[in-house]
């Protein structure tokens, strides 16, 4: 079935870091792939998303191409904030109302 | 716009009781979808609701249920409580009848069993 693979953290970094998270996929149709971001106590928020191959999903900072020769879709920041600190989480969806999330990667960025 | 809401935001059960939790989506949305959240398992779909009607089913044994009204909102049920149903449940709603679907979560519901 369908499964998503995030990089293992927690990834600490010093504020104004580039940021990396990886992500991979598997999916036998062609589906959509989101990030969401979690902060603590509270529900998840959509942070950006990405329909078709090369399409590039950007908000806030944060930038992620789908990649689908690598069936990637790598989370990217130039410089991180302490408000990033969070986790974040990588999922797709085969167009249902089913998303199928990664394990969640805890961001921590300390001044 | 009000975004979804869910209710109660925290609740203590006890083994063997049962529990209903509430969601009210974003005004609008049609679709709603609920997961479940705990340390070891992470995000699971529980089930998705559109117009009244079970559209998807994740991999949940019977005990949980759920229903959606007219009114788009939806509740879920867990009957027989077990000490692993601890977590926390996130509601989801969704706008689009097709993909790519855009799913705006709730709070959630901390719920605890002891």
């Amino acid at each position: 079935g369908d499964s998503v693979t995030q990089m293992e953290g927690p990834v600490t970094l010093s504020e104004e870091a580039c940021l990396t998270i990886n992500c991979t996929y598997t999916a036998t149709g062609y589906p959509s792939l989101f990030w969401y971001v979690q902060y603590p106590g509270e529900g998840l928020q959509l942070l950006l998303k990405a329909t078709k191959a090369d399409d590039k999903g950007s908000n806030k900072g944060f930038e992620a191409t789908y990649r689908k020769e690598t069936t990637s879709f790598h989370l990217e920041k130039g410089s991180v904030q302490v408000s990033d600190s969070a986790v974040y989480f990588c999922a797709l969806s085969e167009d249902t109302g089913k998303l199928i999330f990664g394990q969640g990667t805890t961001l921590q960025v300390k001044p | 716009k009000a975004g979804v809401t869910q209710t109660p935001r925290y609740l203590i059960k006890t083994r063997g009781q049962q529990v209903t939790l509430s969601c009210s989506p974003i005004s609008g949305h049609r679709s709603v979808s609920w997961y479940q959240q705990t340390p070891g398992q992470g995000l699971q779909f529980l089930f998705e609701y559109f117009s009244e009607t079970q559209r998807n089913k994740g991999n949940f044994p019977g005990r949980f249920s759920g229903r959606q009204f007219s009114n788009s909102r939806s509740e879920m049920n867990v009957s027989t409580l077990e000490l692993g149903d601890s977590a926390l449940y996130l509601c989801a709603s969704s706008l689009q009848l097709a993909g790519p679907y855009e799913q705006y979560f709730g709070p959630g519901t901390r719920l605890t069993v002891t």
